[in-house]
Formats: C-alpha cells, sequence, structure tokens
C-alpha cells in the first residue's frame, strides 16, 4: 500500500533563510512523487514532480528536492525564503496509476519579515 | 488560457438540500477528479472519470454524485445523504496515459466552498 507522511504540520522561517518541508513516502512500486502548493482559498499548483529520473528535482520558484530511496524521503527545500513562499505545501505519491494519489495532510508555511 | 473554472467559488446550503457544483476545462483532458479539502486532512478523491459518460467512486463518494455528459464538464452534486458537507471542493483534470507522459499531473480549479447553515 502506498502513503505519505509529511512529518511537521506548521513550519515557521525568517526571510532569507532556507526552507526545509519533510515528507516520507511508502510504496510497493516504483512511485512517481510530487509536490504542490496552495495559497489561501485556491487550487494547488504544481512545484516539482519526480518520475525516476534524476534524483534531484528542480521545480518553480527556486524550490527542488531530493529522492532518496534508501530514506524513502522527498524532502523539499529553497534556499531563501519570500513572503511569498507563505502557503500551504502537499507531498504526493503516485504508484500505478493516475488515479491513485496520495496526498500528505499538509504543511502550512509562514515567512516573517 | 487554458484551465478549470470552478462555481460558484461560495455556497451556503440548508440542511437538507441538494446542491450541484460546477466544473468546466478547457484543457481537452480526458480525465477529471473531483476531491473534498478538510483542514489538517489533506485531500480526499470523491469521484473521478477517465472518459466521457463514465466515472468511477473514489475514497469517500458517499452522499455525492457526478456525470459526465461532456468531455468539459464534470458536475459534482452533494446530496441531503452527505452528514457533513462543510469543506472545500476541488476540480482536476489530467491527460491521459503513461506516468512519464504526465498522465498523473493533475491541474487543478480555484475550489468551491460549501458551508451548510
Amino acid at each position: 500500500a502506498q502513503s505519505v507522511t509529511q512529518l511537521d504540520s506548521h513550519v515557521s522561517v525568517s526571510e532569507g533563510t532556507p526552507v526545509l518541508l519533510r515528507c516520507n513516502y511508502s510504496s510497493s512500486y516504483s512511485p512517481s512523487l510530487f509536490w504542490y502548493v496552495q495559497h489561501p482559498n485556491k487550487g494547488l499548483q504544481l512545484l516539482l514532480k519526480y518520475t525516476s529520473a534524476a534524483t534531484l528535482v528542480k521545480g518553480i520558484n527556486g524550490f527542488e528536492a531530493e529522492f532518496k530511496k534508501s530514506e524513502t524521503s522527498f524532502h523539499l527545500t529553497k534556499p531563501s525564503a519570500h513572503m511569498s513562499d507563505a502557503a500551504e505545501y502537499f507531498c504526493v505519491v503516485s504508484a500505478g496509476g493516475y488515479n491513485k494519489l496520495i496526498f500528505g495532510a499538509g504543511t502550512r508555511l509562514a515567512v516573517h519579515p | 488560457d487554458g484551465g478549470i473554472t470552478q462555481s460558484p467559488k461560495y455556497l451556503f446550503r440548508k440542511e437538507g438540500q441538494n446542491v450541484t457544483l460546477s466544473c468546466e476545462q478547457n484543457l481537452n483532458h480526458d480525465a477529471m477528479y473531483w476531491y473534498r479539502q478538510d483542514p489538517g486532512q489533506g485531500l480526499r478523491l470523491i469521484y473521478y472519470s477517465q472518459i466521457v459518460n463514465d466515472f468511477q467512486k473514489g475514497d469517500i463518494a458517499e452522499g455525492y454524485s457526478v456525470s459526465r455528459e461532456k468531455k468539459e464538464s464534470f458536475p459534482l452534486t452533494v446530496t441531503s445523504a452527505q452528514k457533513n458537507p462543510t469543506a472545500f471542493y476541488l476540480c482536476a483534470s489530467s491527460r491521459q496515459g503513461s506516468s512519464n507522459s504526465g498522465a498523473n499531473v493533475l491541474t487543478f480549479g480555484a475550489g468551491s466552498r460549501l458551508t451548510v447553515l
């Protein structure tokens, strides 16, 4: 069975400092992994995806994530936070079929001046 | 620009009433989905449709119904049988095909917030 765990429900950082949002997954198959971002009362937007190519994936707005099979992790990072990064972030695992997407519970990122 | 349009953005319902949420896409995507979002629970799949005139139940289909008469449209009806309908509802779509082709990458609408009075 597939599952995804976002290890922090809330993360707070200061503007200009690094961001780390943690995600662990469980999958019986070779998974596809995604990070989506959601701003308040909006839909979700794809940040990046991993589909068994390079393990370091670069996404939009300076975000990147590294697939680590040995640790079953897919953490999202950004070197320097911006106020506009304040949003909720979802880690998603897909294994086997496009309707089999499993969403994590989300991590709310707050960015302080 | 291509995208997904959900309406209404906000909807209030009295207990015992059915309501229908609209979802229209102009992306020429074959697959469409409805998700429910509650605080701290991520997204849960209600229904999905891979082709016109066909749809399947997701993880929490009870109290909901859908139709797929046109490729572009996938309306969701929240019936009076849904005991806790207050939530944020998200419609999404994707292409058909393998994961390498991007078929499991979802494009989302802006959502509809339903409140039961």
